[in-house]
């Protein structure tokens, strides 16, 4: 089955930029999709198809693929944005949906 | 706006069944597929189970597969989870999701995409 490998942790100062990547087999040629989860909250998407935002979502937030890698870069971090952050794609061939292990974000 | 608002958890022992809903409102319901995930206690995400827009097509992870039934009622713009066998690692806060689109490929096969909007969860306890 697909595997999506995420860095434990992630840490920030204020102000500063955080890149949180995601690494799975040739997965420049799937649609990765991001979300935030804060503690007692449900997720949130941040990102999805690679690159793109949701209304709501700050353009602090982007996102890229390519390779064996997808990252997620929060430019001008804030305290407010700490949290757990997590990647997903679907994997066609064995028609699951598949989440990376989480990274959390801490805001120095 | 989107609500999506689950409702069935509890404790059962092991062994024994339960039914969650999630009742969605704020969208076209019958439009969309429709996932349910689920997160362990000091766990991460797990994706338990997606159904299409209609209810023809139907995934489950392996961990679930046999054992617990996704299926939806577009009437009642309800989606429900049927589990049964439970275990004790079955433990966990479930949440409804929203698939951001209705995508089929150029031969047919639903293909399911990001969670666009996610209900607040029912946490479900297995435990004797």
């Amino acid at each position: 089955s697909y595997v999506l490998t995420q860095p434990p942790s992630v840490s920030v100062a204020p102000g500063q930029t955080a890149r949180i990547t995601c690494g799975g087999n040739n997965i420049g040629s799937k649609s990765v999709h991001w979300y935030q989860q804060k503690p007692g909250q449900a997720p949130v998407l941040v990102v999805y198809d690679d690159s793109d935002r949701p209304s709501g979502i700050p353009e602090r937030f982007s996102g890229s693929n390519s390779g064996n890698t997808a990252t997620l870069t929060i430019s001008r971090v804030e305290a407010g944005d700490e949290a757990d952050y997590y990647c997903q794609v679907w994997d066609s061939s064995s028609d699951h949906q598949v989440f990376g292990g989480g990274t959390k974000l801490t805001v120095l | 706006q989107v609500q999506l608002v689950e409702s069935g958890g509890g404790v059962v022992q092991p062994g024994r069944s339960l039914r969650l809903s999630c009742a969605a409102s704020g969208f076209t319901f019958s439009s969309y597929g429709m996932h349910w995930v689920r997160q362990a206690p000091g766990k991460g995400l797990e994706w338990v189970a997606v159904i299409s827009y209609d209810g023809s097509n139907k995934y489950y992870a392996d961990s679930v597969k046999g054992r617990f039934t996704i299926s939806r009622d577009n009437s009642k713009n309800t989606l429900y989870l049927q589990m049964n066998s439970l275990r004790a690692e079955d433990t966990a806060v479930y949440y409804c999701a929203k698939d951001g689109l209705n995508y089929y490929d150029s031969s047919g096969y639903y293909y399911p995409n990001y969670f666009d909007y996610w209900g607040q969860g029912t946490l479900v306890t297995v435990s004797s």
